[in-house]
């Protein structure tokens, strides 16, 4: 049974300052998804990593994929109020199955 | 249509009622997901078909659940006999053939009362 583990669950931080969310999972997987969910919201597509090595950026976001440590890291650089939301770390199941299975998520906060 | 829609929005609904929810993917999509979040949690994977048919269901938790999508399109999630620990956030997701992205609707918060 595919596991993912996300850590921290809980991250509070000032302004400006850097950080990195952590994704681990059990099992082999071709794919890893982060997604960002604000209160009362649905799920917003950040990043999909395809390949071992896979790095992508967007703004202060960083994602990056180990698929031989089973590791993702989302690094968040200069950080901002509006950053402040949950996010979720999901790894596919793999072959013709694409069903996703998701970490707890990492709530984020982010103080002025 | 331009987005993943889902409704209704929210539904209240009394213990041991009967519920539908429905998912309207966008078009040409024809994988769909339907995930359960319970507050607090990730997503869980409930089932997925791919065209009409229902390729995984394994997350379903019991019989009470069940999903249709008849047409290909449209799909509808049905929950017999509600119960309190049924109550959640109910999402669906649409994704093309050879796509690695998804798109999830707004979801459907169910409560039992």
């Amino acid at each position: 049974e595919l596991k993912v583990e996300q850590n921290p669950l809980f991250l509070s931080m000032q302004e400006g300052k850097n950080y990195t969310i952590y994704c681990n999972y059990s099992t082999t997987s071709d794919r890893l998804y982060w997604y960002r969910q604000d209160p009362g919201k649905s799920l917003e597509s950040l990043f999909v990593l395809l390949s071992n090595g896979a790095v992508k950026q967007e703004g202060r976001l960083m994602a990056s994929l180990d698929t031989k440590a089973r590791l993702s890291t989302l690094h968040i650089t200069a950080a901002v109020h509006d950053l402040s939301a949950t996010y979720f770390c999901a790894v596919s199941g793999g072959g013709s199955n694409y069903k996703l299975t998701f970490g707890k998520g990492t709530l984020l906060t982010v103080n002025p | 249509g331009a987005g993943v829609s889902q409704t209704p929005s929210n539904k209240v609904t009394e213990k041991g009622k009967y519920v539908e929810l429905r998912c309207d993917p966008i078009s040409g999509h024809t994988a769909l997901y339907w995930y359960r979040q319970s507050l607090g949690q990730g997503p869980e994977f409930l089932i997925y078909f791919q065209g009409t048919g229902a390729a995984d269901d394994s997350g379903l938790p019991n019989d009470r659940f069940f999903a249709v999508r008849p047409e290909g399109s449209v799909s509808t999630l049905k929950i017999q006999r509600t119960e309190r620990g049924d109550s959640a956030v109910y999402l669906c997701a649409s994704s093309s053939q050879g796509n690695y992205g998804y798109t999830f609707g707004s979801g459907t918060r169910l409560t039992v009362v």
